[in-house]
């Protein structure tokens, strides 16, 4: 079973401050995608990265797929409280669109 | 807007109770996808289809089984419900973007076994 790791768990902070969550496996994903999920909702997909070393830019979030395929990151410049939720990496194998999600990252923004 | 649905929000059953999830999807896909969710433990695949009357085990399917007779309808059965299958059930479908699969879920069953 592929795993992926997502770091930190959780994450407090203030509006305004800059963050970056981390997501990592020793395997090599097709794709890898990036989900926001706020409570009694289900996941959102924020955006989706196939070609290593691939950055992409929505608005404040920035998100890179590593050289390898095999991780990936999130960051949040300027946090604010609509930031608020659980961010979620996810790996494609290839197989019919099956995904391997990581365990979360909990993010709450203060102001 | 892709839209998915699912029967209930909340479900509360009583233990060795027949219990039926129900997913419907509004936009052709193919893919259809349960998954459980649990604190810590993230989203973990239960079973998944990719055609009208195909299915496949995911990655926890022991106390599940699954139906598709129709495209746009993905049920999940728990036969004999058990207090430790309370949890979130989060149903998806996908589409192929691009070169990547891109998934939509609904909003999620919290189930509460007794």
């Amino acid at each position: 079973t592929q795993l992926l790791e997502q770091s930190p768990q959780f994450l407090s902070i203030q509006e305004g401050e800059n963050l970056t969550v981390y997501c990592n496996s020793s395997s090599v994903f097709s794709s890898l995608q990036w989900y926001r999920q706020e409570p009694g909702e289900g996941p959102v997909l924020l955006v989706t990265v196939v070609t290593g070393g691939e950055v992409k830019k929505l608005k404040r979030l920035t998100f890179q797929f590593g050289d390898a395929r095999k991780d990936s990151s999130l960051h949040i410049t300027a946090a604010q409280p609509g930031d608020t939720g659980l961010y979620l990496c996810a790996g494609e194998s290839g197989t019919a669109s099956k995904l391997t999600f990581g365990t979360g990252t909990r993010l709450q923004v203060t102001l | 807007d892709v839209k998915v649905t699912q029967s209930s929000r909340y479900l509360v059953k009583r233990t060795g109770e027949k219990v039926f999830l129900e997913c419907v999807q509004d936009m052709d896909h193919e893919n259809m996808f349960w998954y459980r969710q649990d604190p810590g433990l993230g989203l973990r695949l239960i079973y998944f289809s990719y055609d009208v009357k195909m299915k496949e085990k995911g990655d926890i399917p022991e106390g599940y089984s699954v139906s598709r007779e129709k495209k746009e309808r993905f049920s999940l059965i728990l036969e004999s419900a058990s207090t430790n299958q309370t949890s979130m059930y989060l149903c998806a479908s996908s589409l192929l973007a691009g070169i990547a699969y891109e998934q939509y879920f609904g909003p999620g069953t919290r189930l509460t076994v007794t």
